[in-house]
């Protein structure tokens, strides 16, 4: 099993571009996240999904879009990319429900000029 | 929403001794909490975690504590090596979602 998968690594981005970080898992789990992560601030819930064609919004959802049309597929879209969302990107997933132990991505470093 | 913090951002301990880190959460639903260990320009990963209907669990040299009453819960790690060197942070899961704490940098002196 690969577990969870994301692309790219790195990305800079101009201000107002947008692009799409990907993010797969192999293992079917149900429940799949994406965070952000800046310094001294831990990690904060962008958006979640708790299955294929449900998602609903975190703790910091603003200036991102999600959708979830496989279990295994869960991409995050920047629609006008801003310097604020210079940070490190985790997709994490788990069974079912997020009480449960959450596998982390390799994470995607964005910076935004 | 919930509120998790988290102490002391940094600790240093000799290789050997103990280490303590604790955290506070305020939404009574949750009832999950787990640790996750991460190194320098590597991902999270789950080192040990609780529920809420249970108040200690322990695995090797590592144990975590749980007041629900008072809304706290602690990492702790006993005969700390150097490779324990690492920033910890906590978290609280309700309603689906997950609140981490701001990460506490560990350094095991050896």
């Amino acid at each position: 099993n690969a577990g969870v998968t994301q692309t790219p690594k790195f990305q800079v981005l101009k201000t107002g571009q947008s692009m799409t970080l990907q993010c797969a898992q192999d293992m079917n789990h149900e429940y799949m996240s994406w965070y952000r992560q800046d310094p001294g601030m831990g990690l904060r819930l962008i958006h979640y999904s708790v299955g294929a064609g449900i998602t609903d919004q975190g703790e910091v959802p603003n200036g991102y879009n999600v959708s979830r049309s496989t279990t295994e597929d869960f991409p995050l879209r920047l629609l006008s990319a801003a310097p604020s969302q210079t940070s490190v990107y985790f997709c994490a997933s788990s069974y079912s429900t997020s009480n449960n132990e959450q596998f982390f991505g390799p994470g995607t470093r964005l910076t935004v000029l | 929403g919930e509120n998790v913090e988290q102490h002391p951002s940094t600790l240093s301990v000799q290789e050997g001794d103990s280490a303590v880190i604790k955290c506070t959460y305020s939404d009574s639903a949750s009832n999950y909490f787990p640790w996750y260990k991460q190194e320098l320009g590597k991902r999270p990963q789950l080192i040990i975690d609780i529920r809420s209907n249970v108040g200690e669990k322990k695995d090797q040299r590592i144990a975590v504590t749980l007041n629900k009453t008072a809304k706290h819960f602690s990492l702790h790690i006993t005969e700390t090596q150097p490779e324990d060197s690492a920033v910890y942070f906590c978290a609280a899961s309700s309603d689906n979602q997950f609140y981490f704490g701001t990460g506490t940098s560990l350094t095991v002196i050896p």
